[in-house]
C-alpha cells in the first residue's frame, strides 16, 4: 500500500455512459496527478493539480473532466468515451514543498469502454 | 522538452546473474531521475531516485542505479537477480523546477530460474 487509493479497480462502461474515477491520498501531499497507461505506449500525463488548482492539462479531450475538491481527493469524470480510451488510469500524489520528492501511485483503475 | 528512452523492450537474465536495465534522458537543466517498477495489475512502485551527490544511488530490494551526466544515462542495476524481480520497469525524469514526471516506455524484465 502506497497511501494512494483508487476506486473502482475495474470499470466497464458503454460509450454513452457517465462514470467517475476516484482517487484519495492519505499522505498529506499537495499535488495530485492523473496518468493514462495504454498498452504498448508510455505513460501519458493527463492532469496535474497543485493545492487544488489545475496546473497542467496535457491536451486532454473534454470527455475527460477532472475535479479536485481538496488536496486529498481527485476525481476523473468520464462521459461519451471512445473504445480507444480503454486503458489503466493511474493517480499519483506528491509533496511539492520539497523539490526532490517522488510521486506515489495508486493501484489504478482498469477502464474498458464497450 | 523532456524525454526518456529505454532502448530495450525486454531484458532476459538468469537468476543469480547481474542485471542492467538501461535508461537515457533529455531535459533542460539538471534532472531528477527516478526508477519505478510495476507488477501485473498494479500501480507503479517507487524504487529509487537521483537528486544530487553520489552518482551511485541505492534503492529498494537491492536495486541501485548509476547516474552518468556526460552520457545522460541512469541505468538500473542489481548484482544478483531474483525470479521475483520479473516485472515492468520505468525510468522517469523531472526537471528540478518542474511538476511533471516524464516516463520512458518501460522495459520488461524476465528473470529465468
Amino acid at each position: 500500500e502506497t497511501g494512494v487509493t483508487q476506486t473502482p479497480r475495474h470499470l466497464v462502461m458503454g460509450m454513452t455512459n457517465k462514470k467517475s474515477l476516484k482517487c484519495e491520498q492519505h499522505l498529506g501531499h499537495n499535488a495530485m496527478y492523473w496518468y493514462k497507461q495504454s498498452a504498448k505506449k508510455p505513460l501519458e500525463l493527463m492532469f496535474v493539480y497543485n493545492f487544488k488548482e489545475q496546473t497542467e492539462n496535457n491536451s486532454v479531450p473534454s470527455r475527460f473532466s477532472p475535479e479536485c475538491p481538496n488536496s486529498s481527493h481527485l476525481f476523473l469524470h468520464l462521459h461519451t468515451l471512445q473504445p480507444e480510451d480503454s486503458a489503466l488510469y493511474l493517480c499519483a500524489s506528491r509533496e511539492v514543498d520539497r523539490a526532490n520528492t517522488e510521486a506515489f501511485f495508486g493501484q489504478g483503475t482498469r477502464l474498458t469502454v464497450v | 522538452a523532456q524525454s526518456v528512452a529505454q532502448p530495450e523492450d525486454q531484458v532476459n537474465v538468469a537468476e543469480g546473474n547481474p542485471l542492467t536495465v538501461k535508461c537515457t534522458y533529455s531535459v533542460s537543466g539538471n534532472p531528477y531521475l527516478f526508477w519505478y517498477v510495476q507488477y501485473p495489475n498494479r500501480g507503479l512502485q517507487f524504487l529509487l531516485k537521483y537528486i544530487t551527490g553520489d552518482n551511485l544511488v541505492k534503492g529498494s530490494y537491492g536495486f541501485e542505479a548509476e547516474f552518468n551526466k556526460s552520457q545522460t544515462s541512469f541505468h538500473l542495476k542489481k548484482p544478483s537477480a531474483l525470479v521475483s524481480d520479473s516485472a515492468l520497469y520505468f525510468c522517469a525524469v523531472r526537471a528540478i523546477y518542474g511538476q511533471n514526471f516524464v516516463f520512458g516506455p518501460g522495459t520488461r524484465l524476465s528473470v529465468l530460474p
